[in-house]
């Protein structure tokens, strides 16, 4: 069983911090995605990484990719209470079923990021 | 453009009685379809997925079934609800081909 193991589970910080968020995991997978989620809403994707070491950057928030590709960080900058949230990373590999392919996500268990005003 | 379609977005059910949740896309063709379960702030656990009509793989051994009568329509049923069933759905699709998976906005589903 691949697990994706996130830390920390929950973040409680004020406006103008920096944090990190840490996912990783035994396996490799062959990309790594992150995705917010609001309460009530199904998850976003934020970013893919797909090589290993890449570093993306979304505004103020950066997702680097481990070398081996069994890692991943998710580092905001001056946090905002609009970035409040669930932030989940999930871990990809495609599958085949069939003779088809399918994408399997393995998920790790979540952030909950709180920025106070 | 594509979007997913889930209702009800809010369901309260008895012990027992019987369940079903229903997922459309809409603008693509053949996708692959997933149904998932979250715990309240927590991540998402695979339940089933869909690669094409009337093909269904579950991934855990559960109370619940799948169906996929037509291509973009994606269906989660129970027979006998039961409390442990409670939880928020969400429901997936993708192209493959390495392409993220987009989700609906879920059903939270509340056993009494």
């Amino acid at each position: 069983t691949q697990l994706l193991e996130q830390s920390p589970q929950f973040l409680s910080i004020q406006e103008g911090e920096n944090l990190t968020v840490y996912c990783n995991s035994s396996s490799v997978f062959s990309s790594l995605q992150w995705y917010r989620q609001e309460p009530g809403e199904g998850p976003v994707l934020l970013v893919t990484v797909v090589t290993g070491g890449e570093v993306k950057k979304l505004k103020r928030l950066t997702f680097q990719f481990g070398d081996a590709r069994k890692d991943s960080s998710l580092h905001i900058t001056a946090a905002q209470p609009g970035d409040t949230g669930l932030y989940l990373c999930a871990g990809f590999r495609l599958t085949n079923a069939g003779g088809t392919s399918y994408g399997k996500l393995t998920f790790g268990q979540g952030t909950i990021l709180t920025v106070h005003p | 453009s594509q979007t997913i379609h889930q209702w009800p977005a809010t369901l309260v059910q008895p012990v027992g009685s019987p369940l079903s949740l229903e997922c459309t896309v809409e603008g693509t063709s053949n996708p692959n379809l997933y149904w998932y379960r979250q715990a309240a702030g927590r991540g998402l656990q695979l339940l089933f997925y869909s690669v094409g009509i009337g093909q269904i793989s579950s991934e855990v051994p559960q109370n619940l079934s799948a169906s996929r009568p037509q291509d973009r329509q994606f269906i989660l049923s129970s027979k006998k609800l039961l409390l442990s069933d409670s939880g928020f759905y969400l429901c997936a699709w993708d192209t493959g081909d390495n392409q993220p998976q987009h989700f609906g906005d879920g059903t939270r589903l509340s056993i009494l």
